[in-house]
C-alpha cells in the first residue's frame, strides 16, 4: 500500500490528452511539500520529469505539465506520442514518517 | 554530467547481509543528499534511505532496523548495507542524488539516477 495513490493504468490515443493523478494527505502533498514526477521506460531507471510541482528540467519537452491542489497533484500529457507509453511515478516528502521519501504505486501508460 | 554507478553481489543468501556501493563521477558528493531505492521485479519504487554528505541519515521506518547507508567523501561514494535478507529483498537497487527544497531545506526530488543492479536473494 503506497502512502501516495495513483492509478494503475491509463490510456489514450496518439495525439490525446492523459492525466495521472496523485492522491496524497495531511501530513506530505497537503502539508506543502512539492511533487515532482518520473517517466521509467521499459527496462530502464526512472527519469525526472517534473519537479516542484511544475518544473520541467532541461530536455522535457513542454508537453509534459505538472500541477497541485490541496492533498493532491496532477500530470498531464498532450499530444500523446507512442515514445510516451511508459510507468509514472509520482513522489513526495511526508514528514509523519520520520521524514521520509514516498512514492506513489505507479501508473502505466498505454498509447494505443 | 553527474553520474552514478551502482556495484556489488547480483546474488546473495538469505539471512545473509547486502552490500552496494555507488560510485559519483562529474561532480563531488559534497553538499548533497543521496539516496538508495529499490523496484521489487514488476513492482513500484521504494526508498529506502537517505544520507547527507555530512553522514547523517534517514531511513525507511519499514526497513530502519536493517538498514545502513553510509558515506566516503575521499571517494566520492555512499553505501548500503542491508541485513537479515530474504526473498523479499530481491529488487533492482538504484542510487540517486537527491535535490533539496529551496525553501524548507528537506530532501526533495531525484535529479540523477545509476542505471541500478539487480540482487537475487536466494536460499
Amino acid at each position: 500500500q503506497s502512502v501516495l495513490t495513483q492509478p494503475p493504468s491509463v490510456s489514450g490515443a496518439p495525439g490525446q490528452r492523459v492525466t495521472i493523478s496523485c492522491t496524497g494527505s495531511s501530513s506530505n502533498i497537503g502539508a506543502g511539500y512539492d511533487v515532482h514526477w518520473y517517466q521509467q521506460l521499459p527496462g530502464a531507471a526512472p527519469k525526472l520529469l517534473i519537479y516542484g510541482n511544475t518544473n520541467r528540467p532541461s530536455g522535457v519537452p513542454d508537453r509534459f505539465s505538472g500541477s497541485k491542489s490541496g492533498t493532491s497533484a496532477s500530470l498531464a500529457i498532450t499530444g500523446l506520442q507512442a515514445v510516451d507509453e511508459a510507468d509514472y511515478y509520482c513522489q513526495s516528502y511526508d514528514s509523519s514518517l520520520s521524514g521520509s521519501g514516498v512514492f506513489g504505486g505507479g501508473t502505466r501508460l498505454t498509447v494505443l | 554530467q553527474v553520474q552514478l554507478q551502482e556495484s556489488g553481489p547480483g546474488l546473495v543468501k538469505s539471512s545473509e547481509t547486502l552490500s552496494l556501493t555507488c560510485t559519483v563521477s562529474g561532480g563531488s558528493i559534497s553538499s548533497f543528499y543521496w539516496s538508495w531505492i529499490r523496484q521489487p521485479p514488476g513492482k513500484g519504487l521504494e526508498w529506502i534511505g537517505y544520507i547527507y554528505y555530512s553522514g547523517s541519515t534517514n531511513y525507511n521506518p519499514s526497513l530502519k532496523s536493517r538498514v545502513t547507508i553510509s558515506v566516503d567523501t575521499s571517494k566520492n561514494q555512499f553505501s548500503l548495507k542491508l541485513s537479515s535478507l530474504t526473498a523479499a529483498d530481491t529488487a533492482v537497487y538504484y542510487c540517486a542524488r537527491v535535490r533539496r527544497d529551496d525553501y524548507n531545506g528537506a530532501p526533495a526530488h531525484f535529479d540523477y539516477w545509476g542505471q541500478g543492479t539487480l540482487v537475487t536473494v536466494s536460499s
